[in-house]
């Protein structure tokens, strides 16, 4: 059971490129996330997802974008990279409407911008 | 909005100590529960969860119970291991539109 899947793990990027760090799961969950944590700021809401065809911002969306063309796959772009996107990154998904319904997170993608 | 406060780390104790992590809530509704913990270099593991007030909820030798009067959440453990070091996050979620909110996480520190 792979649970949900993010890569890459580590990543290195200069100010001002771009890159997508992709993540899968299958369990069949409606609801996707992205978070980013950073020290002593806990995690973060990125973008989330609802369902195919369905993403809404988070707390922190500005400079990401996401996109959800099927139940799988939820993967989250950094358009111009810049040093303040330095975080690790967090995919996580669940099912909503269940009650108790626990959240299940990816391994961590850690990116550096120089 | 929805929001969880834990206490500030990070906390250091010696093996079999007595652990509390404090965590409160503010929600509207009637929200579940977790705590998290997360290992150096992993991603965030499920620990507990409660669903609803008054309940307890339980694994590996830690607790927590869902105080609805008092809004809070807090985590205990009555013997640390070294093994326990790690971050812990206290969390909700809004069952109306699913969405999750953490704490700060607070680092525990167990020493032989």
């Amino acid at each position: 059971n792979a649970g949900v899947t993010q890569t890459p793990k580590f990543q290195v990027l200069k100010t001002g490129q771009s890159m997508t760090l992709q993540c899968a799961q299958d369990m069949n969950h409606e609801y996707m996330s992205w978070y980013r944590q950073d020290p002593g700021m806990g995690l973060r809401l990125i973008h989330y997802s609802v369902g195919a065809g369905i993403t809404d911002q988070g707390e922190v969306p500005n400079g990401y974008n996401v996109s959800r063309s099927t139940t799988e796959d939820f993967p989250l772009r950094l358009l111009s990279a810049a040093p303040s996107q330095t975080s690790v990154y967090f995919c996580a998904s669940s099912s909503p409407g269940t009650t108790g319904n626990t959240i299940y997170f990816g391994e961590g993608s850690w990116l550096t911008v120089v | 909005g929805d929001s969880v406060t834990q206490m500030e780390g990070p906390v250091t104790l010696s093996e079999e100590a007595f652990l509390t992590i404090n965590c409160t809530y503010t929600a509207t509704g009637y929200p579940s529960l977790f705590w998290y913990v997360q290992y150096p270099g992993e991603g965030l593991q499920l620990l507990l969860k409660a669903t609803k007030a008054d309940d307890k909820g339980s694994n590996k030798g830690f607790e927590a119970t869902y105080r609805k009067e008092t809004t809070s959440f807090h985590l205990e453990k009555g013997s640390v291991q070294v093994s326990d070091s790690a971050v812990y996050f206290c969390a909700l979620s809004d069952r109306d539109f699913n969405k999750f909110y953490f704490g700060s996480g607070t680092k525990l520190n167990v020493k032989p």
